[in-house]
């Protein structure tokens, strides 16, 4: 069975600042990853996903991510946070079946401080 | 607006009636999904069609859902006799075909049963 985990309910930081949220996978075979943001009475935005290759994904709005297979992880980066970032963030894997389904994690919510 | 179309917004019901709402997917994508989500959780998949058909079912969708998406267009997902436990934000989200490519998510329909 595919999962992720997003360890930190809330994350909050200083404008300005680097970000990062955090996510933990667990697949059997490759995972492929994916983020999406969620603003108020808006529906999910993909910003970025990693499916193979380079390790470090760029993705929308200057985020990126780091795919480490021996933590299993994907956390997701900002150098520098906006408070415009200040969102609902989801991390998923896709299943293996032939829908390519997506399962999510809980959510992170971010809070950039001006 | 060339994303994906979710109407209504908001559904108000009474326990025990019938809703049906809509989504119109990113007009080239043949994949169309539905998931739900309830507060505090991550999007939950609920089923898939791709073109007409409609391949997949999670063991989420109870005898009283019901989806449909004739003609490979727009799908109308249907929830008789409803229940308090309905209650929440159903998610449709469209992608091209491929194994990899990313879903595009509508706003959503937000259902309260009262």
């Amino acid at each position: 069975a595919q999962s992720v985990a997003q360890p930190e309910d809330q994350v909050n930081v200083a404008e300005g600042n680097p970000l990062t949220v955090k996510c933990t996978y667990s697949v059997s075979g490759n995972p492929y990853l994916f983020w999406y943001v969620q603003y108020p009475n808006r529906g999910l935005q993909f910003l970025l996903k990693y499916i193979t290759g380079d390790n470090l994904v760029k993705g929308s709005y200057g985020f990126e991510a780091e795919f480490n297979k021996s933590q299993t992880s994907f956390h997701l980066k900002k150098p520098s946070a906006l408070v415009s970032d200040s969102a609902l963030y989801f991390c998923a894997v896709r299943g293996m079946g032939g829908a390519n389904n997506l399962f999510f994690g809980t959510g992170t919510r971010l809070t950039v401080i001006p | 607006d060339t994303g994906v179309s979710q109407n209504p917004r908001h559904k108000i019901t009474k326990r025990g009636q019938n809703v049906t709402f809509r989504c119109d997917p990113i007009s080239e994508h043949n994949r169309l999904y539905w998931y739900r989500q309830t507060l505090g959780q991550g999007p939950e998949f609920l089923t898939y069609f791709q073109n007409e058909a409609q391949l997949e079912k999670s063991r989420l969708l109870s005898d009283r859902f019901s989806a449909e998406r004739p003609k490979g267009s727009f799908s109308t997902l249907e929830i008789q006799r409803t229940e308090q436990g309905d209650s929440a934000m159903y998610l449709c989200a469209s992608s091209s075909r491929g194994m990899n490519t990313e879903a595009f998510f509508g706003q959503g329909t937000r259902l309260t049963v009262v």
